[in-house]
Order: structure tokens, then sequence, then C-alpha cells
């Protein structure tokens, strides 16, 4: 199964962010999100398609419909600036599959 | 405070042997999956390998099977990865994982593999 991200993204301080996740009917699929900043360890933003852990921000938001998962991100801040991969369970392979993940600059 | 430490990582040469551990505190292990996801320099995050709470079951990408081993000690607290034959494309850092539910909810800082002549 293979999920399918764009390689970049920029948006402006302030403004909304959307992150896009795309596979063979993904609707179906449940997807996760995580966050990862130079020399960490990626964070689990978003599961469940749509669910924050604690001490996620509630601008972090997500959907699943079709053939795209999305990754919203409003008032964006620098901080934010990071790699975001989108990771569903591929049940057919008995695998954790990761998209290839975006850069989201802040400009 | 849930923790996940790495060791093992280490300068190789191809065809070399390694082995990772990731030693869990602050949880209990023997309730969670365990997996090792990595990383090469400058690209994206891949899942390598995991094991379900009773380490009976576990799973491997195509890139590592027949490869790798992953194992757990529960009463240790400990996962381990057994890596054989190495090649360059192993080079990458090695994160460790608690699975919850299909999703990786904590994660280590990592230890580095390289595999270089």
């Amino acid at each position: 199964y293979v999920l399918t991200q764009p390689p970049s993204v920029s948006v402006a301080p302030r403004k909304t962010a959307i992150l896009t996740c795309g596979g063979d009917n993904i609707g179906s699929q449940v997807v996760h999100w995580y966050q990862q900043k130079p020399g960490q360890a990626p964070l689990l933003v978003v599961f469940d398609d749509s669910d924050r852990p604690s001490g996620i921000p509630e601008r972090f938001s997500g959907s699943n419909s079709g053939n795209t998962a999305t990754l919203s991100i409003s008032r964006v801040e620098v901080g934010d600036e990071a790699d975001y991969y989108c990771q569903v369970w591929d049940s057919s392979n008995d695998h954790w599959v990761f998209g290839g993940g975006t850069k989201l600059t802040v400009l | 405070e849930l923790q996940l430490l790495e060791s093992g990582g280490n300068l190789v040469q191809p065809g070399a042997s390694l082995s990772l551990s990731c030693t869990a505190s602050g949880f209990t292990l023997s309730d969670s999956g365990m997996s090792w996801v990595r990383q090469a320099p400058g690209k994206g995050l891949e899942w390598v390998s995991g094991i379900l709470t009773g380490g009976k079951t576990t799973y491997y990408a195509d890139s590592v099977k027949g490869r790798f081993t992953v194992s757990r000690d529960n009463s240790k607290r400990i996962v381990n990865l057994h890596m054989n034959n190495l090649t360059v494309e192993d080079t990458a850092m090695y994160y460790c994982a608690k699975e919850d539910d299909g999703r990786f909810e904590s994660w280590g800082q990592g230890t580095l593999v390289t595999v270089s002549s």
C-alpha cells in the first residue's frame, strides 16, 4: 500500500496549512500523522484520522475521505516548521506504512 | 514517565551483523506491541519490524525480511533487533517505537547504524 505526500508545502504565519496524504481508498483506512523536527524523533500529532494526543494544540486537525487524508494546521506558527508523515496499518500485508513526508515551511 | 532508550548502534562493514536494543521504562512493556522504524540520512521514515505483546508474532518489511530478527524479553523490559548481512542501504537512524492500535504513540531518540567499508 502506497501513501503519497507532496514533498513540500509553504504557508505564511497565522494562515492555515493543508497537508495531504493520498492512497487508494484511504478513507477506509485509519490514518495517523507525525511531526518531526530536525534532530528529533517523530511525534504523534493526530491519530485515528482526527483525534489529538494530549498536549497537541487544537490547531492540529485531521480528516480522511475517499482517496485523500488531510492534516490541517490553523494559525501556523514558525515553530510548526517540520517534516510531517502520514501512516497506516496495511492489514493486507501486515505492514505499517509511512508516506514519504512533507516538509512544511513557514514563510 | 514513559521512556524508550535505544542502544547498540555502530559503524560496521558491509556483510557484518549488529544487534540493537530498546530498553523500556515508565509503562508495562508486556502490554504493548513494539516496532523498529528507521530513517536514512536525509530521507523519510521507513517501518522495519514489529513484534506483538507475547513475542510470538513478528512482522518485517520486505527490505529486511530474512536478514533482521526482532525479539523481546518482557521481564527485562527489552526489545532487540538483530541485523545480519548489513548493506550500505541499511545505514540509518533506528528508532524504537511503542505501538498502540496501529499507531506509534511514543518513540525513543534513536541509535545510529552506519554501514561502510
